[in-house]
């Protein structure tokens, strides 16, 4: 089973520089999520969507953008990339009739 | 601002110790879960609890959450090397679907445990 797919695993960017985090999970599950993990700071919500079509902001969302045209993608972009966007990045995703929350495996992103 | 504070921090103790680790907050939640972190991975849920004082036990772990709902432990019994990583709480607050779906996470305890 795959369930939540991350990728890249590590990614090195230059201040400046864009990407895009891509996020698939294959369970039908409604409502997805990206989080950023920082040591002693736990995960922090940056955005998450409840479906297709739909995204709202998290408790950290300045610097990211994302789209859900699909209930399988949830992309996590980076316009503009700084250094305090160094971070690790983890995608999960809940179906409606369990409040359990699957995560990737991260993605570990360094901007230098 | 951090709503869930956890303690402590770190947490070093051999195999057979027990211990505790405690999740507190001024907000009142609907839910709350445990989720353990090993390294390289993404958190995996442990428990939830969802009635003030309620207790479920997990074989050697045991979740309480407390009587108002604004506070968690988690008590290891006889503490194994494999129960090593990072454990995190993280409580929802009831409302609209799309604001219920969200989970506020805790600080984080890091528990290594040595032979």
């Amino acid at each position: 089973n795959a369930g939540v797919t991350q990728t890249p695993k590590f990614q090195v960017l230059k201040t400046g520089q864009s990407m895009t985090l891509q996020c698939a999970q294959d369970m039908n599950h409604e409502y997805m999520s990206w989080y950023r993990q920082d040591p002693g700071m736990g995960l922090r919500l940056i955005h998450y969507s409840v479906g297709a079509g739909i995204t709202d902001q998290g408790e950290v969302p300045n610097g990211y953008n994302v789209s859900r045209s699909t209930t399988e993608d949830f992309p996590l972009r980076l316009l503009s990339a700084a250094p305090s966007q160094t971070s690790v990045y983890f995608c999960a995703s809940r179906g409606r009739s369990t409040g359990e929350l699957f995560f990737g495996e991260g993605s570990r992103l360094t901007v230098l | 601002t951090q709503l869930l504070e956890q303690s402590p921090q770190f947490l070093s103790i051999q195999e057979g110790e027990n211990l505790t680790v405690y999740c507190n907050s001024s907000s009142v939640f609907s839910s709350l879960q445990w989720y353990r972190q090993e390294p390289g991975e993404g958190p995996v849920l442990l428990v939830t609890v969802v009635t003030g004082g309620e207790v479920k036990k997990l074989k050697r772990l045991t979740f309480q959450f407390g009587d108002a709902r604004k506070d968690s432990s988690l008590h290891i019994t006889a503490a194994q090397t494999g129960d090593t990583g990072l454990y995190l709480c993280a409580g929802a607050r009831s409302g609209k679907t799309g604001t219920a779906s969200k989970l506020t996470f805790g600080t984080g305890t890091r528990l290594q445990v040595t032979l």
